[in-house]
């Protein structure tokens, strides 16, 4: 089975800094990496589907990017509404997650 | 406007079965691969089943095969999770998702959950 971890697992950056996780898969898994938010009491949402692509509605600040086993996902200005637990997935796989929050 | 809506989640006992639904509309449901992902209170998210825009494939995890069987009804634009021996550690929130066409198993839109918990 692929093993997807992410870091930092945690992280607290001041509004308009630029953000930045990573996602790691334990085998090539090709452009196939998800990016989701998820706010405290909400469903996730998705962000970034095959790993660059931006979803539809999502603001530009968001991106993604990678191939094979490597992945990262930015925000480019921190907004206080992307206070939110961020996760990279392939197929049945989540990572464990990134808590993002403001200083 | 899409809608995923879940139902059907409550308390069990250990041992005990339940079945979740989730009603789609806003779409059409019969054209789109559907999945349930769970979380676990305070936990990360865990992909559980998908299934074929036509139900003839099915896809469950290994925490759930043999216990869990994703099914879906077209002609009623519905979603099933049929989950037997329930365990403790299958209490979660359970969303049913939407995948987006052409991007591999992408959940593009959600239900906003049903909680299951298993205790006695």
């Amino acid at each position: 089975d692929i093993q997807m971890t992410q870091s930092p697992s945690s992280l607290s950056a001041s509004v308009g800094d630029r953000v930045t996780i990573t996602c790691q898969a334990s085998q090539d898994i090709s452009k196939y990496l998800n990016w989701y938010q998820q706010k405290p009491g909400k469903a996730p949402s998705l962000l970034i589907y095959d790993a660059s692509n931006l979803e539809t509605g999502v603001p530009s600040r968001f991106s993604g990017s990678g191939s094979g086993t490597d992945f990262t996902f930015t925000i480019s200005s921190l907004q206080p509404e992307d206070v939110a637990t961020y996760y990279c997935q392939q197929y049945g796989t989540f990572g464990p997650g990134t808590t993002v929050d403001i200083k | 406007d899409v809608q995923l809506v879940e139902s059907g989640g409550g308390l069990v006992q250990p041992g005990g079965s339940l079945r979740l639904s989730c009603a789609a509309s806003g779409f059409t449901f019969s054209t789109y691969w559907m999945s349930w992902v769970r979380q676990a209170p305070g936990k990360g998210l865990e992909w559980v089943a998908n299934v074929k825009e036509d139900g003839s494939v099915t896809y469950h995890s290994d925490a759930v095969k043999g216990r869990f069987t994703i099914s879906r009804d077209n002609a009623k634009n519905s979603l099933y999770l049929h989950m037997n021996s329930l365990r403790a550690d299958d209490t979660a929130v359970y969303y049913c998702a939407r995948e987006r066409p052409a991007a591999a198993c992408a959940f593009e839109y959600w239900g906003q959950g049903t909680p299951v918990t298993v205790s006695s």
